[in-house]
């Protein structure tokens, strides 16, 4: 089946420096990928969409300068968290529809970020 | 705009029992539907799905759900629980027509799921 991994699946940084989070499609091609963010206890909060070759689509209210997106290729999506603060700190999961397939959404693993 | 409710956050049963998490959702055109379960520090895995055809979709893990347009409802149910059941369920949405060919899903809340010896 469809496979999503994401790296690293934790990570703890210093206030002000920036985090990367890379999400693969690791058997298929994944025309768009989608950023979610989680806090403890809630739903998923869709915070941008990518398609592959071209710029982020953000959701009203998320930060297009705080969260870059890049999807440079069909199998790799990533999301930079530029100068994080504590209040940034939350678990992110990404997703990655399969061209062709529009209907179903595969999710990885999910990142903890902490920001200390 | 399209929205998702589940009722009851936190649902708790003996194993063994039939578990019912629920889901109602509104939506201007006909939605497509989702069941995703989420384990304790783990992405979403998709259960089950609805996209139009047969309106009782059986899933992964002896999950089925019933889509029910004229109660918007698309619940989630199992006949026997078992301990490994135990988990966070998401309930979503999908308008066909919305973003384009992006196809974005709104979440429900979430029920968890705890599942009794």
């Amino acid at each position: 089946g469809a496979v999503v991994s994401q790296h690293p699946s934790r990570v703890i940084c210093k206030s002000g420096t920036s985090v990367k989070i890379e999400c693969r499609s690791l058997d298929f091609q994944a025309t768009t990928m989608f950023w979610y963010r989680q806090f403890p206890k809630q739903s998923l909060m869709l915070m941008a969409t990518s398609n592959e070759g071209s710029k982020a689509t953000y959701e009203q209210g998320v930060e297009k300068d705080k969260f870059l997106i890049n999807h440079a290729s069909l199998t790799l999506s990533t999301l930079t968290v530029t100068s994080a603060h504590p209040e940034d700190s939350s678990f992110y999961i990404c997703s990655a529809k399969e061209g062709g397939r529009w209907e179903t959404q595969y999710f990885g693993p999910g990142t903890r970020l902490l920001v200390l | 705009a399209q929205s998702v409710t589940q009722l009851g956050s936190h649902v708790s049963v003996s194993e063994g029992a039939l578990v019912l998490l629920r889901c109602n959702y509104s939506s201007s055109v006909p939605p497509y539907l989702f069941w995703y379960v989420q384990y304790p520090n783990q992405g979403l895995q998709l259960l089950l799905k609805y996209t139009s055809a047969a309106t009782l979709v059986k899933g992964i893990n002896g999950f089925e759900a019933e889509f029910k347009k004229s109660e918007t409802s698309f619940h989630l149910t199992k006949p026997s629980a078992h301990m490994s059941d135990a988990a966070e369920y998401f309930c979503a949405v999908s308008d066909p027509d919305s973003g384009g060919s992006n196809y974005k899903l709104t979440f429900g809340k979430g029920t968890l799921l705890t599942v009794n010896p």
